[in-house]
């Protein structure tokens, strides 16, 4: 069974500065994707960025970045010179070979203030 | 080209009551999936059609839910007797082929409350 855990219930970071947030994730499986997602409080759930779990190097969009640890089972993402549009909740997903469906974390809020 | 769309926006319904949920994918999807975002949590897995087939409804939580996509574009997510706890928003998303590969693309969801 795939796990992901957001261990962070809420961050904040001023305007222009850098955040991390934190994923940890657990299967069994060898072929997997992991997925930054952005929910507004629109509702709608954009994709960040994706990470292929045999790709080593890390996926980067932007000003958003990903910290993939595969032996350590971690998908942190970076977002540098945060914007106040940043603001929204984030969660973290995986999908396997072995199931289309997304698994998701609890989510991370992210406050972006001026 | 448009997006997912969901409709309607908002549902508010009395306990027992049965509701039809509406997802438009976007054009030429063949994967569909139902998610449940209960208030604060991440969305859970309800349902994967596959063209018009249900191909994995291991998310369905009992017998009074039960979703459709007879024409392999439109799906309709029905809900039968509604309890209070099924109370949540529920979000519709669309891929191009339905591999684990693929980016899935979120409709705005719909937001129903059990009264």
């Amino acid at each position: 069974a795939q796990t992901v855990t957001q261990s962070q219930p809420e961050m904040s970071v001023q305007e222009a500065e850098t955040v991390t947030l934190s994923c940890t994730y657990d299967t069994s499986e060898n072929n997997y994707y992991l997925f930054w997602y952005k929910q507004p409080p629109s509702r709608q759930m954009i994709l960040v960025i994706r990470q292929e779990a045999y790709k080593q190097q890390n996926a980067t969009e932007n000003r958003f970045s990903v910290n993939f640890q595969k032996a350590a089972k971690s998908f942190s993402l970076k977002i540098s010179d945060s914007q106040l549009g940043d603001t929204a909740m984030y969660f973290c997903a995986s999908a396997t070979q072995y199931g289309n469906k997304l698994v998701f974390g609890a989510g991370t809020i992210l406050r972006v203030k001026s | 080209g448009a997006g997912v769309s969901q409709t309607p926006s908002n549902k508010v319904t009395e306990k027992g009551k049965y509701v039809e949920l509406r997802c438009d994918p976007i054009s030429g999807h063949t994967a569909l999936y139902w998610y449940r975002q209960s208030l604060g949590q991440g969305p859970e897995f309800l349902i994967y059609f596959q063209g018009t087939g249900a191909a994995d409804d291991s998310g369905l939580p009992n017998d009074r839910f039960f979703a459709v996509r007879p024409e392999g574009s439109v799906s309709t997510l029905k809900i039968q007797r509604t309890e209070r706890g099924d109370s949540a928003v529920y979000l519709c998303a669309s891929s191009s082929t339905g591999l684990y590969t693929d980016t899935q693309y979120f409709g705005p969801g719909t937001r129903l409350t059990v009264l």
